[in-house]
């Protein structure tokens, strides 16, 4: 069972350069979700889905966008990439049938911006 | 302000010591979830415990217990026994429940080091 895959897992681009992020899962998870990892903030959230073509800020959107024409898929795109970027990139989902029910986490993207 | 607060950057505990990790949060529903996550050097975070608002009982999985005191808007994480595999980092997070609005809210984070 693949879960939730991230990918790349590692990436180096230069400043202006758009580059997306991509997340998938295979348990048909409604919600699904992108943070951002940064030393001294801990895990801050980009945007997020509830559904197939629903999909909300979080609270550090400027700067990316998502689309989510698929339950299963949830990229992210960073639109001209700037060094403030760099960081490690979590993508997770839930189906939230519970209150209780965790996120599931990928793996990450480090992505460093030069 | 804060919605989680963890005032520990790091600790160091001695191997086989019980170690409490501290986190605080704020907010105003009356129906809200508290999860503790661990992210080794590895970097995958992994879901450790779950503390529901009007659980009477504080949760307990293993080695893990949650201490939590409602009153005071807190949530520890214990750890007894501690391993050197409990090195990591620690994070406190916390689910509100506005319908429709499913996200969490993390803390900082502690990090924790075993010392043998």
């Amino acid at each position: 069972d693949a879960g939730i895959t991230q990918s790349p897992r590692y990436k180096i681009t230069e400043t202006g350069r758009q580059v997306t992020l991509m997340c998938h899962q295979t348990w048909s998870h409604s919600y699904m979700f992108w943070y951002r990892q940064d030393l001294g903030h801990g895990l801050r959230l980009i945007y997020y889905s509830a559904a197939a073509d629903i999909t909300d800020k979080g609270e550090v959107p400027d700067g990316y966008v998502v689309s989510r024409s698929k339950t299963e898929n949830f990229p992210l795109t960073l639109e001209s990439a700037t060094r403030s970027q760099t960081s490690v990139y979590f993508c997770a989902s839930s189906d939230y049938r519970d209150f209780e029910e965790t996120q599931y986490f990928g793996p990450g993207t480090r992505l460093l911006v030069l | 302000a804060q919605k989680i607060t963890q005032t520990q950057p790091g600790m160091f505990v001695q191997e086989k010591e019980a170690v409490t990790l501290d986190c605080t949060y704020d907010t105003s529903d009356q129906s809200y979830g508290l999860f503790w996550y661990k992210q080794p050097s590895s970097g995958e975070m992994i879901f450790l415990i779950y503390q529901g608002s009007y659980d009477e009982q504080n949760a307990t999985e293993g080695r893990y217990s949650l201490n939590f005191q409602k009153a005071r808007k807190s949530a520890n994480l214990v750890i007894s026994a501690s391993q050197l595999g409990d090195s990591a980092m620690y994070f406190c997070a916390m689910r509100e429940t506005n319908f429709g609005n499913e996200k969490l809210t993390f803390g900082t984070g502690t990090r924790l080091t075993i010392i043998p």
